[in-house]
């Protein structure tokens, strides 16, 4: 058990819907990011909160937006579902000291299945 | 723009048969590279991480070492419960990055008992 809690596990919706998943990072962790993974991709950054505030983005669409809240928790919205949005989606979570080691670690992922 | 090659896709053992991962880099300045064991539908497990060429660490049957191109993951003696897919993946210096991880498309192990 890494310590990041992930909400839902598993979740099937249709085109056109929209979706919130819910991470809560390790105790003492400041930074949480989300990576997508599916079958042809691997796992792509998505993008990454340091206390509340955006720090670094990565491939996300203008379709999906996150945010960090003061408890440190964050949710990953995804909005105008279509098919090919169904993959794993993952949180992780880090200390997040620069210059020096910095482990992330990952959710069990949340399974968005778009039909 | 970050790039990791693992290689190979796949491989398949016999228990006890030793062999190695590769995982090739490019990354413009190196915070450290990582490596991650992965279960089927399941969350990336930590394993290492390796901040400096030369560097090595070990862990059970596993030891990972790197270079300033590369890195290896070498498995001594595998067992079947060795069985996953192996991530390699490395975060930049860069303040832009942020703190993200750029990952390979992995190594499927499987090791027959």
């Amino acid at each position: 058990d890494s310590g990041v809690t992930q909400t839902p596990k598993h979740l099937i919706t249709a085109t056109g819907q929209r979706v919130t998943l819910r991470c809560s990072p390790r105790s003492g962790d400041l930074s949480v990011y989300w990576y997508q993974q599916s079958l042809d991709q691997g796992l792509q950054f998505l993008i990454q909160y340091y206390n509340g505030e955006e720090r670094a983005k990565g491939n996300i669409l203008e379709r999906f937006s996150a945010q960090q809240f003061p408890d440190l928790h964050s949710e990953l919205n995804l909005s105008s579902l279509e098919l090919g949005d169904s993959a794993l989606y993952f949180c992780a979570s880090s200390v997040d000291r620069y210059y020096s080691g910095n482990t992330i670690y990952f959710g069990e992922g949340s399974w968005l299945t778009v039909v | 723009e970050d790039q990791v090659t693992q290689s190979p896709e796949a491989l398949r053992l016999q228990e006890g048969e030793s062999s190695s991962l590769n995982c090739s880099y490019t990354v413009s300045g190196l915070r450290g590279l990582f490596w991650y064991r992965q279960d089927p539908g399941k969350g990336p497990e930590f394993l290492f991480t390796l901040y400096s060429a030369g560097e090595e660490k070990e862990k059970e049957r596993l030891k990972a070492t790197l270079t300033k191109k590369e890195s290896f993951l070498h498995i001594t003696a595998p067992k079947p419960e060795d069985s996953a897919t192996y991530l390699c993946a490395v975060q930049a210096l860069r303040e832009t990055s942020g703190s993200r991880l750029t990952f390979g498309e992995g190594t499927q192990l499987t090791v027959n008992p």
